[in-house]
C-alpha cells in the first residue's frame, strides 16, 4: 500500500541549531501539507503546496521556518534557529484532491533541548 | 475559521463496551475526516464523510450536515482501540488544509 514517507522519525537538537525534515508523498499526489502538532493538541497547518507552488503558508513562522518542494515531488521543512517551543510532532500529508483522500506520514518527533 | 469541538476529551471504558465520540463544527463543510493516532505515532485516516454513514469493521461514522455534527462509534471495543481519535474538517475553497479538533483520548481496559 502506498504511503507517505517521512524522516527522520525522531530528532533531538539543541536550541539555536538548524534542523530539517523530509517528506516523500504518495506518487502522483499534487497536494502536500506540513502540519505541526503540539502535545495534547490537534495538528495545525504550517504550509500547503500544490505541485511545487506554495498555496498557503500564512501560519508558517517565516523568520525561522522555511519549506520547499522542488520539482513538485518530495519536500523539506527547515527550522533555523530552533527554539524550545518548536518541540512538537511534524506531520506531512499528501492528497490527490484538495480536502479529500488525505494520507499522513508517521511524523517526525522533534525535541529541542 | 471553522471551530471544531470534540467530546469527550478523555474516555476510559471496559473491553466490549460501545464507544461514542462526538464532533461538532461551526461552519458548513465539504468533508469531515475521522483520524486515529496511537501514542507517539503518526495519523491514520479512518473515514472521510460528506454525508450519511460509513462502516468499516467495528467502526461506524455518521454525519448530520444540518446539525453540523458527526459521531464515531466503536462496537465491541478492544484494548487495541486505545488511541487518540481526531475529527478534522475541510471547509472548501482549495487553499486551506484541514481544521482539526483537539482529539479524544480513548483507553480501553481489559
Amino acid at each position: 500500500e502506498a504511503e507517505v514517507a517521512q524522516s527522520p522519525r525522531y530528532k533531538i537538537t539543541e536550541k539555536s541549531q538548524a534542523v530539517a525534515f523530509w517528506c516523500d508523498p504518495i506518487s502522483g499526489h499534487a497536494t502536500l501539507y506540513w502540519y505541526r502538532q503540539i502535545l495534547g493538541q490537534g495538528p495545525e497547518l504550517l504550509v500547503q503546496f500544490q505541485d511545487e507552488s506554495v498555496v498557503d503558508d500564512s501560519q508558517l513562522p517565516k523568520d525561522r521556518f522555511s519549506a520547499e518542494r522542488l520539482k513538485g515531488v518530495d519536500s523539506t521543512l527547515k527550522i533555523q534557529p530552533a527554539e524550545l517551543g518548536d518541540s512538537a510532532m511534524y506531520l506531512c500529508a499528501s492528497g490527490g484532491q484538495v480536502g479529500y483522500g488525505y494520507t499522513f506520514g508517521s511524523g517526525t518527533r522533534l525535541t529541542v533541548v | 475559521k471553522n471551530e471544531v469541538e470534540q467530546s469527550p476529551q478523555n474516555l476510559t471504558a471496559q473491553e466490549g463496551e460501545f464507544i461514542t465520540i462526538n464532533c461538532s463544527y461551526s461552519v458548513g463543510i465539504s468533508a469531515l475526516h475521522w483520524l486515529q493516532q496511537h501514542p507517539g505515532g503518526g495519523i491514520v485516516s479512518l473515514f472521510m464523510l460528506s454525508s450519511g454513514k460509513k462502516k468499516h469493521g467495528r467502526l461506524i461514522a455518521t454525519i448530520n450536515i444540518q446539525e453540523k455534527h458527526s459521531s464515531l462509534h466503536i462496537t465491541a471495543s478492544h484494548p487495541r482501540d486505545s488511541a487518540v481519535y481526531i475529527c478534522a474538517v475541510y471547509s472548501g475553497g482549495g487553499a486551506d488544509g484541514l481544521t482539526f479538533g483537539k482529539g479524544t483520548h480513548l483507553i480501553i481496559q481489559p
